[in-house]
C-alpha cells in the first residue's frame, strides 16, 4: 500500500536533547512538508522540500533542521534551540506534477519534552 | 499572506442532523482543501476544489470564488463523523497551503 509513515507515534525526550522524527513516503512524490500542530492553532509549516538535496524554511523554522538525501525520506530534527518543542508533528507529501497541491499526510508524531 | 477563518470552532449535533461548517479566506486562491482529522491525529483529504460543488457520499463541499467562501455540509450526520474538519487554501498551483484552525465536530447518538 502506498502512503506516508512517521515514527515513532509518541516520543519523549529530556530538555536540551536533540531528537529526530522520521518521515518516509512510497508515493513517488517530489514534495515533502513538515508541519507543527498546537492546540487551538492551525497547522504551521516548518520546512518543505520540492526536490532531493534542496529544502526551504517555512513559517516557523527556527530551532529545527531537515535533510532530503533521498526522495522517499525527509527527517526532521528538533534541536535544543527550539524553545517550546512539545507539539504534534505532521509530515505530508504531494506531487508537483499534479495541479492544486493536494497533500497526503502521515499519522503524526506526538513529541513531549520533559 | 492568506488569512483563513473557520466557523464555528466547536459544533455538537444529534445523529441525523444536517451540518454546515464554513471557511472564508482573504486572498484569491487556486484551490481550497477540506481535511478531516480524527482523534488519533491522522489527517485525510476530503475534497479539493477550485470552483462549484463536489459531493462524496454524505459530504458536500461548495465554494464561491467571488465571495472567498466555502462550506462543508454533512447530511444525515453520524457519530463516526466526529472529528476536526480543517480548511486549507493554496494561492497558486504547487504553492504551500495555509490552514484554518479547524472545527471540532461531535455527533451524539
Amino acid at each position: 500500500d502506498g502512503g506516508i509513515t512517521q515514527s515513532p507515534k509518541y516520543l519523549f525526550r529530556k530538555e536540551g536533547q536533540n531528537v529526530t522524527l522520521s518521515c518516509e513516503q512510497n508515493l513517488n512524490h517530489d514534495a515533502m512538508y513538515w508541519y507543527r500542530q498546537d492546540p487551538g492553532q492551525g497547522l504551521r509549516l516548518i520546512y518543505y522540500s520540492q526536490i532531493v538535496n534542496d529544502f526551504q524554511k517555512g513559517d516557523i523554522a527556527e530551532g529545527y533542521s531537515v535533510s532530503r538525501e533521498k526522495k522517499e525520506s525527509f527527517p526532521l530534527t528538533v534541536t535544543s534551540a527550539q524553545k517550546n518543542p512539545t507539539a504534534f508533528y505532521l509530515c505530508a507529501s504531494s506531487s508537483i506534477a499534479r495541479s492544486y497541491n493536494e497533500q497526503f499526510f502521515g499519522p503524526g508524531t506526538r513529541l513531549t519534552v520533559l | 499572506k492568506n488569512e483563513v477563518e473557520q466557523s464555528p470552532q466547536n459544533l455538537t449535533a444529534q445523529e441525523g442532523e444536517f451540518i454546515t461548517i464554513n471557511c472564508s479566506y482573504s486572498v484569491g486562491i487556486s484551490a481550497l482543501h477540506w481535511l478531516q482529522q480524527h482523534p488519533g491525529g491522522g489527517i485525510v483529504s476530503l475534497f479539493m476544489l477550485s470552483s462549484g460543488k463536489k459531493k462524496h457520499g454524505r459530504l458536500i463541499a461548495t465554494i464561491n470564488i467571488q465571495e472567498k467562501h466555502s462550506s462543508l455540509h454533512i447530511t444525515a450526520s453520524h457519530p463516526r463523523d466526529s472529528a476536526v474538519y480543517i480548511c486549507a487554501v493554496g494561492e497558486s498551483s504547487g504553492d504551500k497551503l495555509t490552514f484554518g484552525t479547524g472545527t471540532r465536530l461531535a455527533v451524539r447518538p
